[in-house]
């Protein structure tokens, strides 16, 4: 068990779909946070949340909609994706949106997202 | 902006070996701090190592230590006595000590042979 949990762990969607990525923590944490993970990339900071206030967003498509209706839960809504959103879709927490290094960041194994 | 580079997106080491991995970084700011996180095939990230941009001494957990060199920017690991289970990708990762945004490299392959 990682602390923290995503689904569905892969995830093909059509470009006129509508679908919705979890992530899931019962660790206590107050901040959240999406990652974007791409071949040959750096990981990209999508999102980030902290008491379930929005308090990042780093020029994220519109197509991209996050939620986060409690602090143990966060939601990636996608709808009209490009091929080219295909990606890994990491999630994590930390105990602190600052976090020292004593806490750190816990991640989930991501969902796998391929847009045909 | 702070950048952080891994030059070798591949590197290969023989079981109980030794292999070092190369890390840079960008930054005008005084006070962050660095991370190695491995990413195995199971795809969670996984903290490996940590390093205070304060603390001049090495960090070091058991076969993984850093070399820091904050003049240089740069932060290098390395892996002593390699087992197998330590096949993965692996990026060095920087924080502004006042930020929450984690600024990742490309990453580095690390691939062990038996």
């Amino acid at each position: 068990e990682t602390g923290v949990t995503q689904t569905p762990r892969h995830l093909v969607m059509g470009m006129t779909n509508k679908k919705s990525l979890k992530c899931e923590q019962h660790l206590g944490h107050n901040a959240m946070y999406w990652y974007k993970q791409s071949a040959k990339k750096p990981l990209e900071l999508m999102f980030v949340y902290s008491l379930e206030e929005r308090v990042e967003n780093n020029s994220v498509p519109s197509r991209f909609s996050p939620e986060c209706p409690n602090s143990s839960h966060l939601f990636l809504h996608l709808h009209t994706l490009q091929p080219e959103d295909s990606a890994l879709y990491l999630c994590a927490s930390s105990q602190f949106l600052t976090p020292a290094t004593n806490y750190g960041y816990t991640f989930g194994s991501g969902t796998r997202l391929t847009v045909v | 902006a702070q950048t952080v580079t891994q030059s070798q997106p591949e590197m290969s080491v023989q079981e109980a070996e030794t292999v070092t991995l190369s890390c840079t970084y960008d930054t005008s700011e005084s006070d962050y701090y660095l991370f190695w996180y491995k990413q195995p095939p199971s795809r969670q990230m996984i903290l490996v190592i940590r390093q205070e941009a304060y603390k001049q001494q090495n960090a070091t957990e058991n076969r993984f230590s850093v070399n820091f060199q904050k003049a240089a920017k740069s932060f290098s690991l390395k892996i002593s006595d390699s087992q197998l289970g330590d096949a993965a990708m692996y990026f060095c990762a920087y924080k502004v000590v006042s930020g929450s945004r984690l600024t990742f490299g490309e990453g580095t392959q690390l691939t062990v042979n038996p």
